[in-house]
């Protein structure tokens, strides 16, 4: 089962540039989201999406944009990227926004700004 | 605040040794859930187990148990008789209703090194 399938994996980007990471569930999960991981500073949320058409800002959601076209594609966009948006970022789903339900991760894209 | 603290951040054992892993919350919420995670060095996200704020029944699941005291506000993580492949990077996440959204926030995480 694929679950959420991150694309790509790994990637180099020069300052400046700009780049989409994508993120694609087959779960039909209602509610999606984007995290970064940063060492020391666990998991924090970017933006999030509780249904299809719908958006939402997190804790960290500058330099950062999203779209949610359909239920199962859920891309980030960084427009004109920083050193510091150097990190690995998650990509994840869950069953509804407001039941108990866990986020499911996909496996990760680790982006190096130069 | 919304907080999760997870004041260990590195743990090394010698296989076969009990562990516990600490986890310290924050939140006004009366209704919340907790969750762990692991992240083994492959680099993906395993959840683990989820608890609400109503049930503070322990759990145990094979070797690993949970401990939930409201009292002290913490859900610490027990691993019994530890192997080489739980060494990873655990993270406690308190999800809060705040913003309407379902918001996860995560510890730092605690990284545990089982050594043969």
């Amino acid at each position: 089962t694929a679950g959420i399938t991150q694309a790509p994996t790994s990637q180099i980007l020069a300052a400046g540039r700009s780049m989409t990471l994508r993120c694609t569930q087959d779960m039909r999960h209602n509610a999606m989201y984007w995290y970064r991981q940063d060492l020391g500073l666990g998991l924090r949320l970017i933006h999030y999406s509780n249904t299809a058409g719908t958006t939402g800002k997190g804790e960290v959601p500058d330099g950062y944009s999203v779209s949610r076209a359909n239920t199962d594609d859920f891309p980030l966009t960084l427009a004109s990227a920083v050193p510091s948006q150097t990190s690995v970022y998650f990509c994840a789903s869950s069953d509804g926004a407001g039941g108990n339900q866990p986020q499911h991760f996909g496996d990760g894209t680790r982006l190096s700004i130069l | 605040a919304q907080k999760v603290t997870q004041a260990q951040t590195e743990i090394s054992v010698v296989e076969k040794e009990d562990v516990t892993l600490d986890c310290v919350y924050e939140t006004r919420d009366t209704t919340y859930y907790l969750f762990w995670y692991k992240q083994p060095p492959s680099g993906e996200l395993v959840f683990l187990i989820r608890r609400n704020s109503f049930d503070e029944q322990n759990e145990i699941s094979g070797r690993y148990s949970w401990n939930f005291q409201k009292s002290t506000s913490s859900f610490n993580f027990t691993i019994t008789a530890s192997q080489v492949v739980d060494s990873a990077v655990y993270f406690c996440a308190l999800r809060t209703f705040s913003g309407g959204y379902n918001k996860l926030i995560f510890g730092a995480g605690t990284r545990l090194a089982v050594h043969p």
